[in-house]
């Protein structure tokens, strides 16, 4: 069975501090993974996909594969990135996705 | 933001009955999604449908029942045989139902049970 955990419920940095929101996963394959982010009201909304290797809003994730993990990581945190963070797991075959338990962000000024 | 609604954004129940959930959308995605979000535990499939009149259990459907009938509609029923039915419902689709394929969410329903 897969399993997506994020350790941290709640995460604090000041404004222009590095962040890193942590993601580890249980899965025999090669899964495909992902993080989303829902703003505070408004939809929850993918921010970024491992395959895609690319870099949204100043966020960027590695897949480690050793350690499976998918950490997402910004070197300066800005106020607007306040926000609930959900990493998710996607199987090899299929669409269906398991989130982890969510990581609510909170930058302050 | 538009192209995946759900209605009505909140719902009050009393226990005992049975309540539907809509959900449309106009991207002409064939799959669709039923999640439920509860605090500190995330999201949680419920059911899901790759294409019109087919649709599988997710993790908790229990309680609930769906149907495919058009390509832009997935309704959701919450019966009165699901336990702990409060919670926050979130739709998606996403265009197909490859491992690759983004989904969209809509804006949720809240369901209360009095």
């Amino acid at each position: 069975a897969q399993r997506v955990t994020q350790p941290e419920k709640l995460l604090s940095v000041f404004k222009g501090a590095p962040v890193e929101l942590k993601c580890n996963y249980s899965y025999s394959g090669s899964p495909e993974l992902f993080w989303y982010v829902q703003y505070s009201r408004q939809r929850l909304q993918l921010l970024l996909r491992h395959i895609s290797r690319e870099s949204i809003k100043g966020f960027t994730a590695d897949l480690n594969k050793g350690e499976t993990s998918f950490h997402l990581k910004k070197p300066f945190a800005q106020e607007e990135d306040s926000a609930m963070y959900y990493c998710a797991l996607s199987p090899t075959s299929g669409s269906r996705l398991t989130f982890g338990e969510g990581t609510q962000l909170t930058v302050n000024p | 933001d538009g192209g995946i609604t759900q209605s009505p954004k909140y719902l009050f129940r009393k226990e005992g009955q049975n309540v539907t959930l809509s959900c449309e959308q106009n991207l002409n995605h064939d799959a669709m999604y039923w999640y439920r979000q509860d605090p500190g535990q995330g999201l949680r499939l419920i059911y899901y449908s790759q294409i019109v009149n087919d649709f599988q259990k997710g993790d908790i459907a229990e309680g609930y029942s769906v149907s495919r009938e058009k390509k832009e509609s997935f309704p959701l029923t919450v019966t009165s045989a699901q336990k702990n039915p409060t919670a926050f419902y979130l739709c998606a689709s996403s265009i197909g139902a490859g491992p690759g394929d983004t989904q969209y969410f809509g804006p949720g329903t809240r369901l209360t049970v009095l």
